[in-house]
């Protein structure tokens, strides 16, 4: 049971390269998010889908993009990266689509990436 | 403006003994609290969370309590084992309606908890 997948584990990129971190989740779960850690930092949620076909922006969606793939895949783009972007990124889904469901998030075990 | 804060960066308790992680909030429409808790090179994980109208939540060694007038919850381990080593994130959730409905997770900065033997 792989739960939530993401890759690459680890990532250097040069100002202005980019990429895309995938996540693929095998809960069948509704939503899914894209979180991003700093040192000292909590959590910050960049952008989220709350179902298949719809994203929406976070508390710090600028220098990013998301696909919603299907309803197990979540991917996000950084067309340009910039060395304010070195962090650690984990993706997350849950179960719930209704707000009356109390449904925790399941994340990954997060992508490191540094932009030199 | 932070909305969910942890004050203690870290904390260190010896085996045995009870830690006390806290967590305070300042808008009043967040309806559940969750905490969390990472492993270094690994995601966080749900441990327990409480909802607005609930002033207690129990599940084996963990308990987390909520002061809603005083805006202010805690985690309580009792007894702390080495293996409750982590960061213990508190989250505070908000519901939003877009599109279908969801909702989203504000996190605290964490603390460290360091369980001496």
């Amino acid at each position: 049971n792989a739960g939530v997948t993401q890759t690459p584990k680890f990532q250097v990129l040069k100002t202005g390269q980019s990429m895309t971190l995938q996540c693929a989740q095998d809960m069948n779960h509704n939503s899914m998010y894209w979180y991003r850690q700093d040192p000292g930092m909590g959590l910050r949620l960049i952008y989220y889908s709350a179902s298949e076909g719809t994203t929406d922006k976070g508390e710090v969606p600028n220098g990013y993009n998301v696909s919603r793939l299907n309803k197990r895949e979540f991917s996000l783009r950084l067309e340009s990266a910039a060395p304010s972007q070195t962090s650690v990124y984990f993706c997350a889904s849950s179960e719930a689509i209704l707000v009356q469901v109390d449904s925790p998030l399941h994340f990954g075990n997060g992508t490191r990436l540094t932009v030199t | 403006d932070q909305q969910v804060k942890q004050n203690s960066p870290s904390l260190s308790v010896q085996e045995g003994r009870i830690s006390i992680l806290n967590c305070d909030y300042t808008n009043s429409m967040f309806d559940y609290f969750l905490w969390y808790k990472k492993y270094p090179a690994e995601g966080p994980t749900f441990l327990i969370s409480i909802s607005s109208i609930k002033d207690k939540n129990e599940d084996g060694r963990f308990t987390v309590f909520l002061n809603k007038s005083a805006k202010h919850l805690s985690l309580h381990i009792v007894p702390s084992q080495p293996g409750d080593s982590a960061v213990y994130f508190c989250a505070a959730r908000m519901l939003t309606y877009s599109g279908a409905g969801s909702y989203q997770l504000t996190f605290g900065k964490g603390t460290k908890l360091s369980v001496i033997p």
